[in-house]
């Protein structure tokens, strides 16, 4: 069955140093996502990724993030200047198509993210 | 946006026991999504609801989506070790709007 995959599953960096989140979608898929979880918090949407434009993006998803699709079949997040707050398990997600009662998404493992 | 409020927020079973956890809003919801979150995994899609009064059922889940369309239930019956995770309530709205989730553990 197909699946998303994501790397690496734990990246640990330094406060104000630049990450970048890796993710290849199920390759069908039209829509792509980054959720975060902090641990032991409910999943939170940051983006949403279509058509090589931001769909739509969270309070969360500041100047600090960026998203970018460089080629057929990776999907990244960046985080340019990490701040402590913002360790957490990031997971990329994906679909189908998109809207009100549309498909589900599919999560990839995630990336567990700890900044120190 | 909408949100959606889940109680309770963990659930200690027995095994072979019955559980409900409950999704609500204060606003109609146009569907409703639960996913599982296995310890240490992340959420897979379980089911999609969307007309009102809609009950489904997975083997011992039952998921039911209210008159209203402003609540939502999940039942499993004669719970598993298997059944141990959080279950997640999520309206699809051009992306998903989680909530608290319910942490079941189970005694064997």
């Amino acid at each position: 069955e197909p699946e998303v995959t994501q790397t690496p599953s734990h990246q640990v960096t330094q406060m104000g140093q630049e990450v970048i989140l890796r993710c290849v979608p199920i390759s069908n898929h039209l829509y792509f996502y980054w959720y975060r979880q902090i641990l032991g918090q409910k999943v939170e949407f940051l983006v949403s990724f279509y058509n090589n434009e931001i769909s739509e993006k969270s309070e969360i998803f500041d100047d600090q993030f960026s998203v970018e699709r460089p080629d057929g079949s990776n999907f990244t997040l960046k985080i340019r200047s990490t701040k402590l707050e913002d360790s957490a398990m990031y997971f990329c997600a994906s679909s189908v198509n998109r809207g009100q009662g549309a498909h589900e998404q599919y999560f990839g493992p995630g990336t567990r993210l700890t900044v120190t | 946006g909408q949100q959606v409020m889940q109680i309770p927020q963990y659930q200690h079973v027995q095994e072979g026991e019955d559980f409900t956890t409950y999704c609500n809003s204060s606003t109609t919801l146009s569907n409703i999504q639960w996913y599982k979150q296995r310890p240490g995994g992340h959420p897979v899609f379980l089911i999609q609801l969307v007309k009102s009064g809609e009950v489904k059922k997975q083997k011992r889940l039952t998921f039911q989506f209210g008159e209203a369309k402003k609540n939502s239930s999940l039942h499993i019956t004669a719970t598993q070790t298997t059944d141990v995770g959080t279950y997640f309530c999520a309206l699809n709205d051009y992306k998903l709007s989680f909530g608290a989730g319910t942490t079941v553990t189970v005694r064997a």
